[in-house]
């Protein structure tokens, strides 16, 4: 199956820092998600994408779906910004249904 | 659009006791997947419905694990004969066309 790898697994910032979160996949994909996962287990969207460049407000992820890598941007964190943030796959090859493939995830830790 | 919600919250259970969870996908949603993750992985890929049809189950789901989805709404998801290594958080996710959205998850304690 699709291998996803994150990096880097831990990063510690200061408030007002940036920071960029690596997601490197071996296949094609379908869908690739970014999420933060809250200190409570909850899943929050962040980005839905495939390909191509998104923003929203401090945050923002581009996707090379020719070269297999998601970037995740974040500008002037917050220590509200803390958590793990993942990133998921679903392989183009085969039936795989939308199933998501998740990388061990990136920990951030913003502190004030 | 409420969100995808499950029940319950926290379950704490003895080993060797059944237990089921419950998923409530967002509403006109077709696709439903369940995933469970323990502390420090992702979460991994359990099983989908398209609609009330069961497509796919992972390897992880072994027989003491059955889902249903009867009318294509709400699913469940049952542990027979639990074991300290089913303790996980178990999260279910729905979508209408590739976008997952996930819910706050079940988190299961088996003493």
């Amino acid at each position: 199956g699709i291998q996803v790898e994150q990096s880097p697994p831990d990063l510690i910032l200061q408030e007002g820092a940036n920071s960029t979160l690596r997601c490197n996949f071996s296949d094609s994909v379908n869908n690739l998600q970014w999420f933060h996962q809250n200190p409570w287990g909850q899943l929050i969207n962040l980005f839905y994408i495939p390909s191509g460049t998104k923003q929203n407000g401090r945050l923002s992820a581009t996707t090379v779906a020719t070269e297999r890598y998601s970037l995740l941007y974040i500008s002037s964190s917050q220590t509200t910004d803390s958590g793990v943030y993942f990133c998921a796959v679903d392989g183009a090859g085969g039936t795989s249904y939308g199933k998501l493939t998740f990388g061990q995830g990136t920990i951030l830790t913003v502190h004030p | 659009d409420t969100g995808v919600s499950q029940d319950p919250r926290h379950k704490i259970t003895k080993r060797g006791q059944n237990v089921t969870f419950r998923c409530d996908p967002i509403s006109e949603h077709n696709r439903l997947y369940w995933y469970r993750q323990t502390l420090g992985q992702g979460p991994e890929f359990l099983t989908y419905f398209q609609n009330e049809a069961q497509l796919e189950k992972s390897r992880l789901l072994s027989d003491r694990f059955s889902a249903e989805r009867p009318k294509g709404s709400f699913s469940t998801l049952e542990i027979q004969r639990t074991e300290q290594g089913d303790s996980a958080m178990y999260l279910c996710a729905s979508s209408r066309l590739s976008e997952q959205y996930f819910g706050p998850g079940t988190r299961l304690t088996v003493t």
